[in-house]
This record gives structure tokens, sequence and C-alpha cells, in this order.
């Protein structure tokens, strides 16, 4: 399967916590997003990089979020001190450059804080 | 404001049925619109994509619409299946096509 991964699936952590996600975009692709969706609500976009450089932040990626992308390849989404309100689907998306609004989403991290 | 509004926000119809979705934006400038289906738990999939310059598209059972000028777009469904129980997203691209805005979507249960 060459579609985006995601890692873990599901993550279950104590308010407070430090967490840490996984996305492997196509291999192709040279951009890379992070979406956050809570419960009836549709993707909010949190970040995008173009190869290893971060080029947009939305201001729902609090200081407490951070993302990186070191190798232009895959990406990590750390959240520190996590919030009940932190609990989501994180969702990963990739495209190249060229066709941005061609985005390929992986099965995405279901995370709950308790 | 760039804005993608949906209806209805639930709908439950029987097997073999038709229906279909609606979509409201409120997106400059406009360059296309995707609907994507998205099961429970899972990440969105893209069903169709339409330009500024498409009126009507197909994918197998589903046919989506746009009517650029007054910025509707539709999301036509034929002869549902269970498998279509899923939330149907309208998304646009924005800022300058880097990102997309997604609307809320409308859960579709198809039962027996």
């Amino acid at each position: 399967d060459t579609g985006v991964s995601q890692n873990p699936r599901h993550k279950i952590t104590k308010r407070g916590q430090n967490v840490t996600f996984r996305c492997d975009p196509i291999s192709e692709h040279n951009r890379l997003y992070w979406y956050r969706q809570t419960l009836g609500q549709g993707p909010e976009f949190l970040t995008y990089f173009q190869n290893e450089a971060q080029l947009e932040k939305s201001r729902l990626l609090s200081d407490r979020f951070s993302a990186e992308r070191p190798k232009g390849s895959f990406s990590t989404l750390e959240i520190q001190r996590t919030e009940q309100g932190d609990s989501a689907m994180y969702l990963c998306a990739s495209s190249i450059s060229g066709r941005a609004y061609e985005q390929y989403f992986g099965p995405g991290t279901r995370l709950t804080v308790t | 404001k760039n804005q993608v509004e949906q209806s209805p926000q639930s709908l439950i119809i029987l097997e073999g049925k038709n229906c279909t979705l609606q979509c409201n934006y409120t997106v400059s400038p406009f360059s296309n619109l995707r609907w994507y289906k998205q099961d429970t738990g899972r990440g969105p999939v893209s069903l169709t994509i339409m330009t500024f310059s498409e009126n009507t598209k197909s994918n197998g059972r589903y046919t989506a619409t746009l009517d650029a000028d007054t910025k509707q777009s539709s999301l036509h469904i034929t002869a549902s299946q269970l498998s279509d129980s899923a939330s149907y997203i309208c998304v646009v691209p924005t800022g300058g096509g880097n990102k997309l805005t997604f609307g809320t979507g409308t859960q579709l249960k198809v039962e027996l």
C-alpha cells in the first residue's frame, strides 16, 4: 500500500501528558498537511510543509503543538501538556506542490485525552 | 471569510433510494470544488472534483453538479447501498490553493 499512513491509529492519554503522532506521506509528494477533526465537524487546517519547510501554521496551532518534517519525508506532530479539548482525529494529507488541491488523506490518529 | 456550508446535516434513507446533498460556498477566488466521502474512523477519500467550467460530473452512482454563478454544488447518489453510509464533505481550496476549506459534512445513513 503506497498511500498515506499514520501511526498510531488510536491514542489514549491522560491530561498533561505529551503525545507524538507520525505521518508517512506518499513517497513522491513534497507537500504534507496536518488537520484536526472533531466529532461532527469537517477537518480544520493546522499546518503544512513543503519538503522540510513549514510554510504556514493556523491559529489553531497553539504553543503546545509542534510539527516537524526534518528530512522532507515523514512528519511528526507533538502535543505537549495535553488537554481534554485536544481530543480529536488528527489527519495527515499529502500532495504534489503544483496540485495542492489534490490532497490524499491518511486514516487519521484518534486522540482521546482523559 | 471563506466558508463552505452543507445541508442537510444528517440524512437517513432506505436502501435503493436516491438522495441529494447540498453545498454552498463563499470562496474567492474559486478554482475547483471537491466532494469527499469519509467513513467513520477513516480519512476522507475523494469522490469527484468540479472545476470552474464544469457543470456536471459523474462517478458511478455519484453525480456532482456545480453552479459557479450561485456558488452552489450538489452531490446526487442514486440507488443507494448500505456501504454509502458515511459523511460526505464538500471541500474548496483556499489560501491561494495551498490549503483546503472543508464543510461540516452531511452524515448519510442508508438503512434496510
